[in-house]
């Protein structure tokens, strides 16, 4: 299909691991995103990796990708609650525009 | 450095009115710029985007429509509002140069036609 999907709603406790899932369309798509938008306020990016990786790390994140399955998952460790949003995935499709497709967005919770 | 700049913040409009709502960019030059909307509740649409000065993209046929008088500056506009034109709008740029491949967005434009 054209989507790129997400689940919509995570919860878990302050302190534990949080996994958001993405299973994007393109397999040509050079790029992939997470994206994390605060109540009210616009998208700011979180990280990106490349397609030709299957990981990144970068502080409490980590990005996994499995390019054959065109899944991807974003890892938040020791979940703080600062970081209750939602979390979109986006992914670049081949071409110069530099166009992004976004998935609907996870919405994490995160419970003290 | 590099800041976008979108305004207003909140608007509200009634049905049949016209829209402008406008987005700039500073310190960097031919960027590559892009409206999104976001309904309540769901993902990103892209509505446009444009490569240039003058040079618009749709991507959805809609009540709206978008242009570029200067090269940083991005108008997203309508003639008459609709009530399914409500949600938040967000502005966005790539650089054309080394860092093309990452896309800065502004703070949005929330959007209530009554």
């Amino acid at each position: 299909g054209e989507d790129v999907e997400q689940s919509l709603f995570l919860s878990v406790r302050e302190g534990d691991s949080s996994v958001i899932n993405c299973t994007y369309t393109d397999s040509s798509s050079t790029y992939l995103y997470w994206y994390k938008q605060e109540p009210g306020a616009g998208l700011q990016l979180l990280t990106y990796i490349f397609s030709n990786m299957d990981m990144k790390q970068d502080q409490r994140l980590t990005v996994l990708l499995n390019k054959k399955d065109k899944h991807l998952s974003l890892r938040i460790a020791d979940t703080q609650t600062g970081d209750s949003a939602i979390y979109f995935c986006a992914e670049r499709r081949s071409g110069n525009t530099g166009k992004l497709i976004f998935g609907q967005g996870t919405t994490l919770q995160v419970k003290p | 450095s590099q800041t976008i700049h979108q305004w207003p913040a909140t608007l509200v409009q009634p049905v049949g009115s016209p829209l402008s709502l406008e987005c700039t960019v500073e310190g960097t030059s031919n960027p590559n710029l892009y409206w999104y909307r976001q309904a309540a509740g769901r993902g990103l649409q892209l509505l446009f985007y444009s490569i240039g000065i003058g040079q618009i993209s749709s991507e959805v046929p809609q009540n709206l429509s978008a242009s570029r008088p200067q090269d940083r500056q991005f108008i997203l506009s309508s003639k008459k509002l609709l009530l399914s034109d409500s949600g938040f709008y967000l502005c966005a740029w790539t650089s054309t140069g080394l860092a093309k491949n990452i896309q800065y967005f502004g703070a949005g434009t929330r959007l209530s036609v009554l």
